[in-house]
């Protein structure tokens, strides 16, 4: 089955920088790759998405990136601010199939 | 504005008690899910649903049963809690093919 590999786990940096997170999978039959971000106390929720047939896809300050032929997908945050600070999840669905599969988190910390 | 509820946000049970943990979704999503949370280990997917009556396990579903009845409902049975249960549970629900999946709140559970 499809494995979602996350890195990395913990991420600081300073308000203003950018930050990227990226995610590999395993299986090249995969064809939709969500982000999603959870705040504390809340469960996740979608912020960008990407299908297989698009190599780039960009919403105001982040941007998610796909490499199909190295089978790694990434997450762009441009102009970080403290509202960013969260922890992100990237996910890889098998065509056809119903679950998504997830990578295992990254907490992203923006200091001020 | 699209919803996913679950029945408690924190619940304290004790060991070997029956619990039930409610999910709701109102966009007639064919696809529902229950997964764990827990530090370190992302989210773990225990059992998914893809239509009413029809269920099918995840990577983690030993201790747990599950049962969807109508569409838009979908519970989690913790036959006989055990500590280590204790959670943050996450319900989420899906449409067809490559729809948003959205998430539910979540419930933090403590197993004593």
């Amino acid at each position: 089955g499809e494995n979602v590999e996350q890195h990395p786990s913990t991420l600081s940096v300073q308000e203003g920088d950018s930050a990227v997170i990226k995610c590999t999978y395993s299986d090249s039959a995969s064809n939709y790759f969500p982000w999603y971000k959870q705040e504390l106390g809340k469960g996740p929720q979608l912020i960008i998405d990407i299908r297989s047939n698009v190599g780039e896809k960009k919403d105001q300050r982040i941007a998610v990136t796909l490499n199909k032929t190295a089978k790694h997908f990434s997450l762009h945050i441009t102009e970080t601010q403290p509202e960013d600070s969260a922890v992100y999840f990237c996910a890889a669905k098998l065509q056809g199939a119903q679950k998504l599969v997830f990578g295992q988190g990254t907490r992203l910390t923006i200091n001020p | 504005d699209v919803k996913v509820t679950q029945s408690s946000r924190y619940l304290v049970k004790r060991t070997g008690e029956k619990v039930f943990l409610e999910c709701v979704q109102d966009m007639d999503h064919e696809n529902m899910f229950w997964y764990r949370q827990d530090p370190g280990l992302g989210l773990r997917l225990i059992y998914f649903s893809y239509d009413v009556k029809m269920k099918e396990k995840g990577d983690i579903p030993e201790g747990y049963s599950v049962s969807r009845e109508k569409k838009e409902r979908f519970s989690l049975i913790l036959e006989s809690a055990s500590t280590n249960q204790t959670s943050m549970y996450l319900c989420a629900s899906r449409g067809g093919g490559q729809g948003t999946q959205y998430f539910g709140p979540g419930t933090r559970l403590l197993v004593l």
